[in-house]
C-alpha cells in the first residue's frame, strides 16, 4: 500500500529566509508524486509534479521539489519565502486508480 | 476557463437528514475524484470516476455515502443519515488525465 509522511506538522520561518517541508513516500510501484497549497479557506492548488524524467522539478510561486527515489523522499524547498506563502502544504502520491494518497500536511507560518 | 465548482459552499444539516452536495467539473474533464478533508483524518479519497466506467466505490466510509455522476459531466455526492463525524469539508477534483488534478473550493459540511 501506498502512503506519505510529512515528518513536520508546523514549520515557522521568518521572511527572506530558505524552507524546506519534507515529505517521504511508501510505494511498491513507481509514482508520481505531488505537492498542494491551501490558503485559508480555499481548495487545493497544485505547485509541482513528479511524473518521470529530472528528478529537479520547478513549480509555481518559486518552489521547487526533489524527487529522490533511494531515500523516497520528495523535499519541498524556496530559497526565499514571503509573507504570502503562509499556508498548508500537502504532499501526495498517485494511487492505483489516479486518486491521490495525502500526507498530513505541514502549516507554514511566515513572519516578518 | 472556468474551474471546479461546487456547490453549496455551506452546509448545515441536523443529525440524521439526508444531503446532496454537488460538483461541476471542468468541461472536457474525464475523470473526476472526490475527498474528504477533516482534523481527524487528513485528506481521504472517497470515490472516483473515470468517463462511462463504474466508479471505484473503494473510499467511501460506510453505505450511508454513495455518488452518481450524470452524463460524464456533473457529479452529486449524497450523504444519507447524517452523522456528527460527517463534518468536514467534501472537496471535488477533476482531471483531464489520471495524473493531474484540479479541485473546487470545497463544500463545508457540519452536522449538528
Amino acid at each position: 500500500a501506498q502512503s506519505v509522511t510529512q515528518l513536520d506538522s508546523q514549520v515557522p520561518v521568518f521572511e527572506e529566509a530558505p524552507v524546506e517541508l519534507r515529505c517521504n513516500y511508501s510505494s511498491s510501484v513507481s509514482v508520481y508524486l505531488f505537492w498542494y497549497v491551501q490558503y485559508p479557506n480555499q481548495g487545493l492548488q497544485l505547485l509541482l509534479k513528479y511524473l518521470s524524467g529530472s528528478t529537479l522539478v520547478k513549480g509555481i510561486n518559486g518552489f521547487e521539489a526533489e524527487f529522490n527515489k533511494s531515500q523516497t523522499s520528495f523535499h519541498l524547498r524556496k530559497p526565499s519565502v514571503h509573507i504570502s506563502d503562509t499556508a498548508e502544504y500537502f504532499c501526495a502520491v498517485s494511487g492505483s486508480q489516479g486518486n491521490l494518497i495525502f500526507g498530513k500536511g505541514t502549516k507554514l507560518s511566515v513572519k516578518p | 476557463g472556468a474551474g471546479v465548482s461546487q456547490s453549496p459552499s455551506n452546509k448545515v444539516t441536523e443529525k440524521g437528514k439526508d444531503v446532496e452536495l454537488r460538483c461541476d467539473p471542468i468541461s472536457g474533464h474525464t475523470a473526476l475524484y472526490w475527498y474528504r478533508q477533516s482534523l481527524g483524518q487528513g485528506l481521504e479519497f472517497l470515490i472516483y470516476f473515470q468517463g462511462n466506467s463504474a466508479p471505484d466505490k473503494s473510499g467511501l466510509p460506510s453505505d450511508r455515502f454513495s455518488a452518481e455522476r450524470t452524463g460524464g459531466s456533473v457529479s452529486t455526492l449524497t450523504i444519507q443519515r447524517t452523522q456528527q463525524e460527517d463534518s468536514a469539508v467534501y472537496l471535488c477534483a477533476s482531471s483531464p488525465i489520471s495524473n493531474e488534478q484540479y479541485f473546487g473550493p470545497g463544500t463545508r459540511l457540519t452536522v449538528t
